[in-house]
C-alpha cells in the first residue's frame, strides 16, 4: 500500500530564506506526482506536477525535484515571502487515472 | 472555464439527516473523486469514478453512497449523517494520460453534524 509522509509538520522561517519541503513515497512505481497549496480554509492549488519520466519542474520561484529511486520528491521555495504562508501537500498517483494518495502536508509560515 | 465546482459550499446537518453533495466539472475529464479532509488525517479517498458507469470505494467510504450521473457529474450522499462525518469533502477530477494539468480539485463543502 503506498503512504506518503512529508517532513517537517510545520516550519517557520523569516522572510527571504531559501527553504525545501520533503516528502516521501513508500512505492517507487508512481505515475506521477503533484505538490499542491492550500490556504487556510480553502481549497487545493495545483503548484507543480511532474511525471514519472522527469526529474524535476520549475515554475517561478519554486523547483520541485523526483527522485524515484529512493522514493522522494523535494520542493524547493526561493526567497519565501510572508505571501508563501499555507499548507503544502504532496500526492502521487499509482497509475494513470487513479486517485491521488496524499501526505499530511507541511504548514508554512513565512514572517516578515 | 469554472472547473470543478461544489455545492453548497456549507451545511449543517442533525444526526440522522440526509443530504447529497454536489459536485461538476467542465473540463471534460473522464475520472471523478470525492476526498475528505480532517485535522491530522490528511486527506482521505472516500469513492472514485474513473469513467462514466463506474465507481469504486476508497479507503474510506463506510457511510457514503456515490452517482455518476454522467460524465461531468459526480455526487457524494449520505444517507444517515452522524457526527464522525463532519469534515471537509473536496470533489477532483482528472483525465486519464494528461501530463499537464493533473488534478483539479473543486473549492469544498464544509459539513458540519450536530
Amino acid at each position: 500500500k503506498q503512504e506518503v509522509t512529508q517532513i517537517p509538520a510545520a516550519l517557520s522561517v523569516p522572510e527571504g530564506e531559501n527553504l525545501v519541503l520533503n516528502c516521501s513515497f513508500t512505492d517507487s512505481a508512481i505515475y506521477n506526482l503533484q505538490w499542491f497549496r492550500q490556504d487556510p480554509g480553502k481549497g487545493l492549488t495545483s503548484l507543480l506536477l511532474i511525471q514519472s519520466s522527469q526529474r524535476e519542474q520549475t515554475s517561478g520561484r519554486l523547483n520541485a525535484s523526483l527522485d524515484k529511486s529512493s522514493g522522494r520528491s523535494t520542493l524547493y521555495i526561493a526567497a519565501s515571502q510572508p505571501g508563501d504562508s499555507a499548507t503544502y501537500l504532496c500526492a502521487v498517483a499509482n497509475q494513470a487515472g487513479t486517485a491521488l494518495i496524499f501526505g499530511k502536508g507541511t504548514t508554512l509560515s513565512v514572517s516578515s | 472555464n469554472a472547473g470543478v465546482t461544489q455545492t453548497p459550499k456549507f451545511q449543517v446537518l442533525k444526526t440522522g439527516q440526509s443530504m447529497t453533495l454536489q459536485c461538476a466539472q467542465d473540463m471534460n475529464h473522464n475520472s471523478m473523486y470525492w476526498y475528505r479532509q480532517d485535522p491530522g488525517m490528511g486527506l482521505r479517498l472516500i469513492y472514485y469514478s474513473a469513467s462514466e458507469g463506474t465507481t469504486d470505494k476508497g479507503e474510506v467510504p463506510n457511510g457514503y453512497n456515490v452517482s455518476r450521473l454522467n460524465k461531468r457529474e459526480f455526487s457524494l450522499r449520505l444517507e444517515s449523517a452522524a457526527p464522525s462525518q463532519t469534515s471537509v469533502y473536496f470533489c477532483a477530477s482528472s483525465v486519464t494520460g494528461d501530463k499537464i494539468y493533473g488534478y483539479t480539485f473543486g473549492s469544498g463543502t464544509r459539513l458540519t453534524v450536530v
